[in-house]
């Protein structure tokens, strides 16, 4: 069954580390990518997408993404986290029909 | 309004009762997505609206869901006969349609079913 895996239930990090969360997919092709961000009690908000080209990503609020066909991944990636980057992520996959098909999410905790 | 707009923000109803959930995707979108967020069931998607195609109802999990969509624009999600495990976060998504367009949500109507 195709399928969007989040390794990761939950991350702590202290503010001004680096930031890792892992996606990966299984499908025949490739997919489209998506990274949503969930902010308590908040609708799910885009951080970055990838369709085809460069496999590095840019997202918005310092955040990027890199898609690795080999490993079937499209790990998240932040250097520098900042508290109000404590949320929920979710990676996401679009196959037919423009539907997502969601990860599990991964609930990030970020320690002063 | 810029973004989806849904309504109500909250809604507790009694067991057995019907309720409805309203939409309002972003102006000029033609697709349009409820999916369904709970805990230890994360984002389930429940049915899609493309124009006048008919609508992909494949993630309705029973028939005491439905959901409509006038004119092309608002979309109702209607629960018939509530269950407890009806209780969860609807979130309501439009996009200009197409594979790979960005699919905006909405914040989520919360209900909880007593």
């Amino acid at each position: 069954a195709q399928s969007v895996t989040q390794p990761d239930i939950h991350i702590t990090v202290s503010e001004g580390a680096s930031l890792e969360l892992r996606c990966n997919y299984s499908y025949g092709a490739t997919p489209y990518l998506f990274w949503y961000v969930q902010s308590p009690g908040q609708g799910l908000q885009l951080l970055l997408k990838y369709f085809s080209g460069d496999t590095l990503v840019q997202g918005i609020k310092g955040f990027e993404a890199e898609f690795k066909r080999s490993q079937s991944s499209f790990n998240l990636r932040k250097p520098s986290v900042h508290w109000s980057d404590a949320a929920e992520y979710f990676c996401a996959v679009v196959v037919a029909g423009n539907k997502l098909t969601f990860g599990g999410g991964t609930r990030v905790l970020v320690k002063p | 309004g810029a973004g989806v707009s849904q309504s109500p923000s909250n809604k507790v109803t009694e067991k057995g009762k019907d309720v409805e959930l309203r939409c309002d995707p972003i102006s000029g979108h033609t697709a349009l997505y409820w999916y369904r967020q709970s805990l230890g069931q994360g984002l389930e998607f429940l049915i899609y609206f493309q124009g006048n195609s008919a609508p992909d109802k494949s993630g309705l999990p029973s028939d005491r869901f439905s959901a409509e969509r006038t004119g092309g624009s608002v979309s109702t999600l209607t629960i018939q006969r509530t269950q407890q495990e009806d209780s969860a976060v609807y979130l309501c998504a439009s996009s200009l349609g197409g594979s790979g367009n960005t699919i905006y949500f909405g914040e989520g109507s919360w209900l909880t079913v007593v």
